[in-house]
């Protein structure tokens, strides 16, 4: 069965200091990978995704990921935190061969930006 | 306005009793889910929908009944509410499965007593 592990659960960090947001996942076959960031009293929006390609991605917010399909990894990274990031970050899974809507998601890691 | 939207917000009921949470979206999307997020766990899919009057069980289904008449609604019912269920529950919706972003709604907190 698909699993996404998460390895910090919570981060806490000063402005301008980079991150790093750890994420495997166990699946043998070729997956579709998501970071979803929830913030404070909102819902969960979509930060970035990859499908296919070029292994590290680009999304919102000066956010990145790369995939490392040898380590099963999908880490998050951002060169410079804000206060404003701030939120639970999710990571999740997926086989696209399933359209099924088994996106398995991870334990989620808050993350905690000082002023 | 377009979008995902969940009600109630805020739920109390007691332990036995039936509570239905609501569902509806205006994108016409073709997939609905449900999750519950809890501490610890992140979020675990209950049930999920590909089109109307298809369903199927996700991680966590014991417990709970969802129905899809129409493609815009996606209604959770608890049958018989326990305390394990006290969660927050978060619906979504997608266009192509997990193939294409999930959008969510912004949850209802439902607390068992």
């Amino acid at each position: 069965a698909q699993s996404v592990s998460q390895h910090n659960h919570h981060v806490i960090l000063s402005e301008a200091a980079s991150l790093e947001l750890g994420c495997n996942y166990s699946y043998g076959g070729t997956v579709n990978l998501f970071w979803y960031v929830q913030y404070p009293g909102q819902h969960l929006q979509l930060l970035l995704k990859y499908f296919s390609g070029d292994p590290l991605v680009k999304g919102i917010k000066g956010f990145e990921a790369e995939f490392i399909k040898s380590k099963f990894s999908f880490n998050l990274r951002k060169p410079s935190v804000q206060w404003s990031d701030t939120a639970e970050y999710f990571c999740a899974v997926t086989s696209p061969y399933n359209q099924g809507g088994k996106l398995i998601f991870g334990q989620g890691t808050e993350l905690s930006v000082k002023p | 306005d377009a979008g995902i939207t969940q009600s109630p917000r805020y739920k109390i009921t007691e332990t036995g009793r039936q509570v239905t949470l609501m569902c509806h979206q205006t994108w016409s999307h073709s997939y609905m889910f449900w999750y519950r997020q809890d501490l610890g766990h992140g979020l675990r899919l209950i049930y999920y929908s590909a089109a109307a009057d298809i369903t199927d069980k996700g991680e966590v289904p014991d417990g709970y009944v969802v129905s899809r008449s129409k493609t815009e609604n996606f209604p959770l019912t608890l049958e018989s509410a326990t305390r394990s269920q006290t969660s927050v529950y978060f619906c979504a919706s997608s266009e192509f499965g997990t193939a294409s972003p999930l959008h969510f709604g912004n949850g209802t907190r439902l607390t068992v007593t």
